[in-house]
């Protein structure tokens, strides 16, 4: 069975300030991975997603995620926060071949001035 | 606009009466689910349909039903719903069965049962 582990439930960081957000996962073969945004009384929005290729992803509002294998990792980064970022974020994985995706508890961002 | 709509927005109803949560996507997507998201569970799938006709149970699928007549509908039904029902409800569309696409998420029911 597939799952994905978000192990923090909230993560505070000053703006300005580099952000991390963190996610491990467990999956038969290769897995697609993604990240995902949700702002309060909205539905979540896509990110990112890593395919294939090169293990740093980047994608919408400045964030990237780097791919580690051997840690079976997919954490969620931004060089400098913004308070604009505070949001729930939710890290899914799906094996290669099929639409199966589970997705983490979810963390909360919060980002003070 | 590329959207996935969900209706309604917010519902609260009685034990045992039945009711039902539309979705319309208007991207031709084949691929398409239903979640439910309760605090510290983070976002469980319900169920999914592949194409027209063809759905599937998710991780949860007890005491709901769903039905793909149409590509672009897929339409949630509780038929008796129950207090441990009460979440915020999410329809998803994504282009491919394949996995490798990012789904498109409408913006929530939210549901309470009494």
């Amino acid at each position: 069975a597939q799952s994905v582990a978000q192990p923090e439930d909230q993560v505070n960081v000053a703006e300005g300030n580099p952000l991390t957000v963190k996610c491990t996962y467990s999956v038969s073969g290769n897995p697609y991975l993604f990240w995902y945004v949700q702002y309060p009384n909205r539905g979540l929005q896509f990110l990112l997603k890593y395919i294939t290729g090169d293990n740093l992803v980047k994608g919408s509002y400045g964030f990237e995620a780097e791919f580690n294998k051997s840690q079976t990792s997919f954490h969620l980064k931004k060089p400098s926060a913004l308070v604009s970022d505070s949001a729930l974020y939710f890290c899914a994985v799906s094996p290669i071949g099929y639409q199966k995706v589970t997705f983490g508890t979810g963390t909360k961002l919060q980002v003070i001035p | 606009e590329a959207q996935v709509t969900q209706n309604p927005r917010y519902l609260i109803t009685v034990t045992g009466k039945k009711l039902t949560v539309t979705c319309s996507q208007n991207m031709n997507h084949e691929y398409m689910s239903w979640y439910r998201q309760d605090p510290g569970l983070g976002l469980r799938q319900i169920y999914y349909s592949m194409n027209v006709e063809v759905t599937d149970k998710g991780d949860v699928p007890e005491g709901y039903k769903v039905s793909r007549k149409e590509k672009r509908n897929f339409p949630l039904i509780l038929e008796s719903p129950s207090p441990n029902q009460t979440s915020l409800y999410f329809c998803a569309s994504s282009a491919a069965s394949s996995g490798r696409t990012e789904a498109f998420f409408g913006q929530g029911t939210r549901l309470t049962v009494v």
